[in-house]
């Protein structure tokens, strides 16, 4: 599986944008990027995911660089809830069933003060 | 989103019991289904991939008599710690692939404690 290099923590303040970055230079042509994130004691969630151009939706925004060799999650105003672990993970384009595991990395830990 | 259900949240056992921990899908169907484990300040895990009707796929290292997994149904995967040990203690999370919407989406896991 290609890897993702992540910082180990970012801090914020609430109400102002986050921008948490990810490096996967040995990604292949056929990867998405995937970005979910977990909660104190829970299991994991879904936040965005995109395979070449940038991406929106209600949780975030997903840039894409262009060589796709990185990526970054916008958080665009951060909210106390939004302290979590981010991880971003690749996932094969043609990997369906039980070829879609996902390999979680260490990820980033998000803290929001108030 | 698809929302993704385990049983129990949280359970403690003694040492040499086992026990059993339930993952189902509500509102959709998953052939495959994922349990993971996450020890305390460390990333997920994952422990094997189990498929609806056949055996499941353990990864390296896990040990799959002591780690039993039954997908029975399509909306349903049980995992099983037989012989707990105190070391068996963490926290096992399930995830369900949606191949309709192509997702894989988290249980809200269960925290295993062995005493």
């Amino acid at each position: 599986d290609a890897k993702t290099t992540q910082p180990n923590s970012m801090e914020s303040n609430e109400e102002e944008p986050v921008h948490l970055p990810c490096n996967h230079s040995t990604i292949s042509g056929t990867d998405y990027i995937h970005w979910y994130r977990q909660l104190p004691s829970q299991g994991p969630e879904y936040v965005i995911h995109g395979l070449t151009s940038n991406v929106n939706n209600r949780m975030a925004s997903l840039a894409i660089a262009e060589d796709r060799k990185s990526s970054t999650l916008i958080l665009h105003r951060a909210t106390l809830r939004d302290a979590a672990v981010y991880y971003c993970i690749l996932r094969a384009q043609n990997s369906g069933g039980s070829n879609y595991k996902l390999t979680f990395g260490k990820g980033t830990l998000l803290t929001v003060n108030p | 989103g698809a929302v993704v259900s385990q049983h129990p949240s949280w359970v403690i056992c003694k040492s040499g019991t086992s026990v059993k921990i339930e993952c189902r899908s509500l509102d959709f169907q998953a052939t495959t289904m994922f349990w993971y484990r996450q020890f305390p300040k460390q990333s997920l895990m994952l422990m094997a991939t189990s498929n609806e009707g056949s055996k499941a796929t353990y990864e390296q290292g896990v040990e799959k008599d002591k780690f039993l997994i039954n997908h029975a149904s399509l909306t349903l995967s049980t995992l099983t710690v037989t012989s707990a040990h105190p070391e068996d203690s963490s926290f096992y999370i399930c995830s369900a692939w949606d191949h309709y919407s192509y997702e894989q989406y988290f249980g809200p896991g269960t925290r295993l404690t062995v005493t």
